[in-house]
């Protein structure tokens, strides 16, 4: 089985601050994606960026940065000069290609507040 | 871009009686898959289908039924409804029969179902 565990309920930052939030994951497997999804008040789930478990680059969209750390099975994201536009929950999420079995698995997610 | 669809967005049901999601993949994405997610909680995997064919099976009541059209849009449906089943609906599609193009998923603005 695998999991994934977001030991942060709450997160605040003030606007233009940076701020990292963070996941860990267990899994069996050598090959799995990563996934960070952000999920606002209007509850539409958005993926925000991904990294593949064998590149060992970070992946970086924008403002948005993960730090993979494959040996300690973290994967955090970093969000640099935060937007009130930012203000969302946040899962990380993991899937395991099993050729048409590609669930995620999600953790409980991280509410990330942008203080004006 | 064209991103998946769902309908209705709000449904309102009285317990025991039965419900019908409909989603719509985006456009060449042949996997489909749904989830479910409590208030206050991470979405949860329930049933998914690759090629018109169920590929994986969650968490999913016996209640509950699904299947993949020709046109590869698919259907949830519930019957016999509980107060417990209350809950946001996503349905998520994807590309790929393995790798990152299976396990990439883009969500559609879910289902908002409220059992009385």
């Amino acid at each position: 089985a695998q999991t994934v565990t977001q030991s942060q309920p709450e997160m605040s930052v003030q606007e233009a601050e940076t701020v990292t939030l963070s996941c860990t994951y267990d899994t069996s497997e050598s090959d799995y994606y990563l996934f960070w999804y952000k999920q606002p008040p209007s509850r539409q789930m958005i993926l925000v960026i991904r990294q593949e478990a064998y590149k060992q680059q970070n992946a970086t969209e924008n403002r948005f940065s993960v730090n993979f750390q494959k040996a300690a099975k973290s994967f955090s994201l970093k969000i640099s000069d935060s937007q009130l536009g930012d203000a969302a929950m946040y899962f990380c999420a993991l899937c395991t290609p099993n050729f048409g079995n590609e669930k995620l698995t999600f953790g409980t997610g991280t509410r990330l507040t942008i203080i004006p | 871009a064209a991103g998946v669809i769902q309908s209705p967005r709000h449904l309102i049901k009285e317990k025991r009686e039965t419900a019908t999601l409909k989603c719509y993949p985006i456009p060449r994405h042949d996997t489909v898959y749904w989830y479910q997610q409590g208030p206050g909680q991470d979405p949860q995997f329930l049933i998914s289908f690759y090629e018109k064919m169920q590929s994986d099976k969650g968490s999913i009541p016996d209640r509950f039924s699904a299947q993949q059209f020709s046109d590869y849009h698919s259907e949830l449906n519930m019957s016999s409804l509980e107060l417990g089943d209350s809950a946001l609906y996503f349905c998520a599609s994807s590309s790929g029969t393995s790798g990152r193009g299976a396990c990439e998923q883009y969500f559609g603005p879910g289902t908002r179902l409220t059992v009385t």
